[in-house]
């Protein structure tokens, strides 16, 4: 158990539609990470935020967004799903920004139909 | 891209001692060295990290040459709930970097009885 819990667990959607992900992050712990994890891959960085502000970002495109709240909880949002969208969604939460030591949660399985 | 080679599977017995090497030559001087352990459908967990020498704890040893361009995961006596997938990461843990996670496909451990 790492404190760290996302919501929902599984989601079915269809392509074009919107997608919102939950997480909260673990007590004491200002700085949330996203990853998405295909079959047979390792996760791939989504973005980061840390404090309300998004402070880094991977290669993925605009339709990927995100939100941080005073209790350092995260969403993470997906407009105009594709199939390709379809993984494993994850969160991290840390106790900073450049700290290597996070901890995930069990992830939100997406797919898309 | 991630910065770091490692096995793609390795097999094991119970019982056995398992040692997984990482290649990291380019590392970096603030760089430190994470490994991470993921079972199916959850998100991956911190096993251990260091930047120099070893450092063991309850779970594993981590072994790092003098060059620190490689680093051996050691997990002791395996059991079949060891069988997993094991990330090598490579990253600055202050904050001078934004610390975001690069995952490779890692190695897929399986431990037969």
């Amino acid at each position: 158990e790492t404190g760290v819990t996302q919501s929902p667990t599984h989601l079915i959607k269809t392509r074009g539609q919107q997608v919102t992900l939950r997480c909260s992050s673990q007590s004491g712990h200002n700085t949330v990470s996203w990853y998405q994890q295909a079959l047979g891959q390792g996760p791939q960085f989504i973005f980061q935020y840390y404090r309300e502000e998004e402070n880094g970002r991977g290669n993925f495109p605009p339709r990927f967004s995100g939100l941080q709240f005073p209790n350092y909880s995260s969403e993470l949002n997906v407009n105009a799903l594709e199939l390709d969208d379809s993984a494993l969604y994850l969160c991290a939460s840390k106790k900073g920004p450049g700290n290597t030591e996070a901890f995930f949660g069990q992830g939100t399985r997406l797919t898309v139909v | 891209l991630a910065k770091t080679t490692q096995p793609i599977s390795m097999d094991s017995y119970e019982g056995q001692e398992v040692n997984i090497t990482c290649s990291h030559n380019n590392i970096a001087t603030n760089d430190y060295i994470t490994w991470y352990q993921q079972f199916p459908s959850q998100g991956p967990r911190f096993i251990i990290q260091g930047y120099k020498t070893k450092v063991t704890n309850e779970v594993a040893s981590l072994f790092i040459p003098a060059d620190r361009k490689s680093s051996t995961l050691s997990l002791p006596r395996v059991s079949l709930s060891d069988t997993a997938v094991y990330y090598c990461l490579v990253g600055d843990n202050y904050g001078g970097s934004q610390g975001n996670l690069i995952f490779g496909k890692g190695t897929k451990l399986s431990v037969k009885p």
